[in-house]
């Protein structure tokens, strides 16, 4: 089926730096979306971004966020500073115009803020 | 407060036998869909069903709108079937969907 790809699988970096989290979304999707998984716990809703802009986001998605897509490549997910909170898997999702209801999910990538 | 429920938590079931995971939300439906999260936590899309009942294999998923409630059902259980199963719905007011807290399923033999 339709795959998802996020780069990296694990990112281990310290406190107050910057990290950037990448996500190839199916190819013909132009609906993408971020959320946050903390071990162990609830799938969190983090920003919801089409046709280059910030739909919805959620109280998680904080000042040090941003989301951007330039020129159709990667799907990507800033933290700058990071802070020790943040450590979770962040899961990316793509949906297809007329079935923006329908989200493919990538394998997450493992963020460690130390 | 919290829109989407499921139940149970958890499950052990010998192989062989049914189960039954529940979702309940407490706002109106516009979508809802079933995934299964790997033990190392991947998601895959088990069923979109919005309304009404689906069929795919081993497995059926029924949404009752007026009810409020979705049920996923797993006949004959297998070992591969462990893991978390995970509801997440749209509300008619939202743009994106809300995941319950899942049900974690534990197949033995």
């Amino acid at each position: 089926g339709p795959k998802v790809l996020q780069i990296p699988s694990h990112q281990i970096i310290d406190m107050g730096q910057m990290v950037t989290l990448n996500c190839d979304p199916v190819s013909n999707h132009l609906y993408f979306y971020w959320y946050k998984q903390i071990l162990g716990q609830q799938m969190e809703f983090l920003v919801n971004f089409y046709n280059g802009k910030v739909m919805e986001k959620s109280k998680l998605f904080k000042d040090q966020f941003s989301v951007e897509r330039p020129d159709g490549s990667y799907f990507t997910l800033k933290i700058q500073p990071t802070a020790l909170e943040d450590s979770a898997v962040y899961f990316c999702a793509s949906s297809s115009p007329g079935q923006e209801n329908t989200l493919y999910f990538g394998a997450g990538t493992r963020l460690s803020v130390l | 407060g919290q829109q989407v429920q499921q139940s149970p938590t958890s499950l052990v079931l010998q192989e062989g036998e049914n189960a039954e995971l529940q979702c309940n939300f407490s706002t109106s439906l516009n979508s809802m869909q079933w995934f299964y999260q790997r033990p190392g936590g991947s998601l895959v899309s088990v069923f979109y069903n919005p309304s009404g009942t689906k069929q795919s294999g081993r497995l059926t998923s029924t949404t009752v709108i007026k009810e409020r409630r979705s049920s996923l059902h797993i006949s004959s259980s297998q070992i591969t079937d462990s893991g978390t199963y995970l509801c997440a719905m749209e509300s008619n007011s939202g743009t994106y969907q809300r995941f319950g807290t899942g049900t974690k399923l534990q197949v033995v033999p």
